[in-house]
């Protein structure tokens, strides 16, 4: 199955913009989800099929795509964003659910 | 409500086998696949493979084939997930997730996670 690239970290101040990516070769022909995880809780979801925001989900996360990258970003970043996030897609040929490495967001 | 409960934690001697459970309320079982999830100590998410409720049907990750189990029972609507030959590797937080098919794609139930510890 393939992998999905994220950077291990990303470092912003609060009311600022983060922009965390992720890379991986069937990303154009697969969706891509998002999932926030605070330490000691279970993921959530925060973005589906690329750029959807589900209910409850505040507008500041936004979701954007762009050949084999898809982004997730979170504008006017509160202190509370601070987590792990996870991009997620499938492998077609298993069908495999894949997750990328996760990036921290560090809220300076 | 939407519910996945999962068992409570586990401490195992390497070489034995761990058995987890994932109890679900609050829609129909066997309308969702039910997947299982890993997180080892300060580590990323790592899919292990899906149940189908309905069938029994079952589709594992290459890297646990032949080591992990899954089933379910859907008179008490649980899945179930077996880990033989556990290693200090197998050292993890064991999630079950499932997609409610409102956020299509999305999983959007996840049980709490059960820990499990593998010390000699």
């Amino acid at each position: 199955s393939y992998e999905l690239t994220q950077p291990p970290s990303v470092s912003v101040s609060p009311g600022q913009t983060a922009r965390i990516t992720c890379s991986g070769d069937p990303l154009p022909k697969q969706f891509a989800y998002w999932y926030q995880q605070k330490p000691g809780q279970a993921p959530v979801m925060v973005i589906y099929k690329d750029t959807e925001r589900p209910s409850g989900i505040p507008e500041r996360f936004s979701g954007s795509s762009s050949g084999t990258t898809v982004t997730l970003t979170i504008s006017g970043v509160q202190a509370e964003d601070e987590a792990d996030y996870y991009c997620q897609s499938v492998d077609s040929s298993g069908p495999y659910v894949v997750f990328g490495g996760g990036t921290k967001l560090t809220v300076l | 409500q939407v519910q996945l409960v999962q068992s409570g934690a586990e401490v195992k001697k390497p070489g034995t086998s761990v058995k987890v459970s994932c109890k679900a309320s609050g829609y129909t079982f066997t309308d969702s696949y039910m997947h299982w999830v890993r997180q080892a100590p300060g580590q990323g998410l790592e899919w292990m493979g899906w149940i189908n409720p309905n069938s029994g049907g079952t589709n594992y990750a290459q890297k646990f084939q032949g080591r992990v189990t899954m089933t379910r029972d859907t008179s008490i609507s649980t899945a179930f997930m077996e880990v033989s030959r556990l290693t200090s590797d197998d050292t993890a937080v064991y999630y079950c997730a499932a997609r409610s098919g409102t956020y299509p794609g999305a999983f959007d139930m996840w049980g709490q996670g059960t820990m499990v510890t593998v010390s000699s």
